[in-house]
């Protein structure tokens, strides 16, 4: 069965640090992969996506994602953290033959310090 | 403007109170699903719907109901509500390929 397994519940950094939030799946075949952001009483909002293309994937707000199927990893980065960054973010994994069910991982808090 | 739409934001109900949470998606996709959002556990989805008149269980349907006689509406049901239903819900509305889920902007339902 699929699962998402994020990284950390919690991660804090510095304003203008790296961002690195970690996400694995466990798939049997290549899924598709989306990272989602949610901003304190809003829904959720697409980042981006990895749809078998591209393994390096750009999304919104300068964050991007790397696929890797070795490690099977979909860790978000993004070079330099603002402080508007704070909020919710989310992994999810799709399989091409699930139709659109995603399977979300727990969910990753980030912090932003001034 | 694309949207998924629902309704309540915030309600709070007593043990065993029929209750209807509205959804509806101005985008003409054919699928739709219901997820609720716990502290620590992630989105799970509850019932999901292929197409009008087709739906089916998610991983945590018990409890609820669902229906889709129309395309862009996806009503939950909860016909007697317990405490253990207090959570935030969310629809979402996607394409079937690539399964890019638009969420409306969550209920937070709350039973006492």
């Amino acid at each position: 069965a699929q699962s998402v397994t994020q990284l950390g519940s919690h991660v804090s950094v510095s304003e203008g640090a790296l961002v690195l939030l970690r996400c694995n799946y466990s798939s049997s075949v290549p899924p598709y992969l989306f990272w989602y952001v949610q901003y304190p009483n809003q829904g959720l909002q697409l980042l981006l996506k990895y749809t078998s293309a591209a393994t390096l994937v750009k999304g919104i707000n300068g964050f991007e994602a790397e696929f890797k199927k070795s490690e099977t990893s979909f860790h978000l980065t993004k070079p330099s953290a603002h402080m508007s960054d704070a909020a919710e973010y989310f992994c999810a994994v799709s399989e091409h033959n699930q139709g659109g069910k995603l399977i979300f991982g727990q969910g990753t808090e980030l912090s932003v310090k001034p | 403007e694309a949207q998924v739409t629902q309704n309540p934001r915030y309600l709070i109900t007593v043990t065993g109170k029929k209750l209807t949470v509205t959804c509806s998606q101005n985008m003409n996709h054919e699928y739709m699903s219901w997820y609720r959002q716990d502290p620590g556990l992630g989105l799970r989805q509850i019932y999901y719907s292929m197409n009008v008149e087709v739906t089916d269980k998610g991983d945590v349907p018990e409890g609820y109901k669902v229906s889709r006689k129309e395309k862009r509406n996806f009503p939950l049901i909860l016909e007697s509500p317990s405490p253990n239903q207090t959570s935030l819900y969310f629809c979402a509305s996607s394409l079937v390929f690539p399964p890019e889920a638009f969420f409306g902007q969550g209920t937070r339902l709350t039973v006492v």
